[in-house]
């Protein structure tokens, strides 16, 4: 079985700070990762993907992401933040493929609302 | 735009209707996600198809269901509904299982 925590529900940070958001996951198979961020009002638009390659994986937005297998950790990060950036970030986790007949569904966490302060 | 399309965009109904949302996947993508977000439960995943044929479920009631057509648009089939149902409704396609995937503006539901 799979789960994600992310810790946080809601993170301030400055403009021009560093943006840290936190994602743990659980899974008993080789996972893939994600980070989706939604705006208000809209659907969720993926930032990066983590799929066995490189651990660090860069996305858009300037956002990037580092799997640590020993921590179980998949953290989001951006070394400064924009006004743009306030929005609410998911961390998603699914089974490899071809792992346990896995089909790809995402399992979520409950999200992280973050504020940019001019 | 992700290309991922859904209809209606707001949906108003009473408790004990049915109702059907639709999703059209983006050009070339084989498989379609349904998703339901709602303020208590977060982002639950619902049910997939896979060319027509349903490959997993979730979190999904009986009381609903859904299809996915020939031409890969889906549709989700909410009946007797309750308040409890009302929610943000995302589809999402990728070109197969695993892959990176594609989310559409989403239908939201309220049920009165």
């Amino acid at each position: 079985a799979q789960s994600v925590t992310q810790l946080g529900s809601h993170v301030s940070v400055s403009e021009g700070a560093l943006v840290l958001l936190r994602c743990n996951y659980s899974s008993s198979v080789p996972p893939y990762l994600f980070w989706y961020v939604q705006y208000p009002n809209q659907g969720l638009q993926l930032l990066l993907k983590y799929t066995s390659a490189a651990t660090l994986v860069k996305g858009i937005n300037g956002f990037e992401a580092e799997f640590k297998k020993s921590e179980t950790s998949f953290h989001l990060t951006k070394p400064s933040a924009h006004m743009s950036d306030a929005a609410e970030y998911f961390c998603a986790v699914t089974p490899t493929p071809n792992y346990g007949g896995s089909q790809g569904n995402l399992i979520f966490g409950k999200g992280t609302k973050l504020s940019v302060k001019p | 735009d992700s290309g991922v399309t859904q209809t209606p965009k707001h949906l108003i109904t009473a408790t004990g209707q049915r109702v059907t949302l639709r999703c059209s996947p983006r050009s070339g993508d084989l498989s379609v996600y349904w998703y339901q977000q709602s303020l208590d439960q977060g982002l639950q995943f619902l049910i997939q198809y896979y060319n027509g044929e349903e490959r997993a479920k979730g979190n999904i009631l009986e009381r609903f269901s859904a299809q996915q057509f020939p031409d890969l648009h889906s549709e989700l089939n909410l009946s007797s509904l309750e308040l409890g149902d009302s929610a943000l409704y995302f589809c999402a396609s990728s070109r197969d299982r695993g892959g990176e995937q594609y989310f559409g503006p989403g239908t939201r539901l309220t049920v009165t």
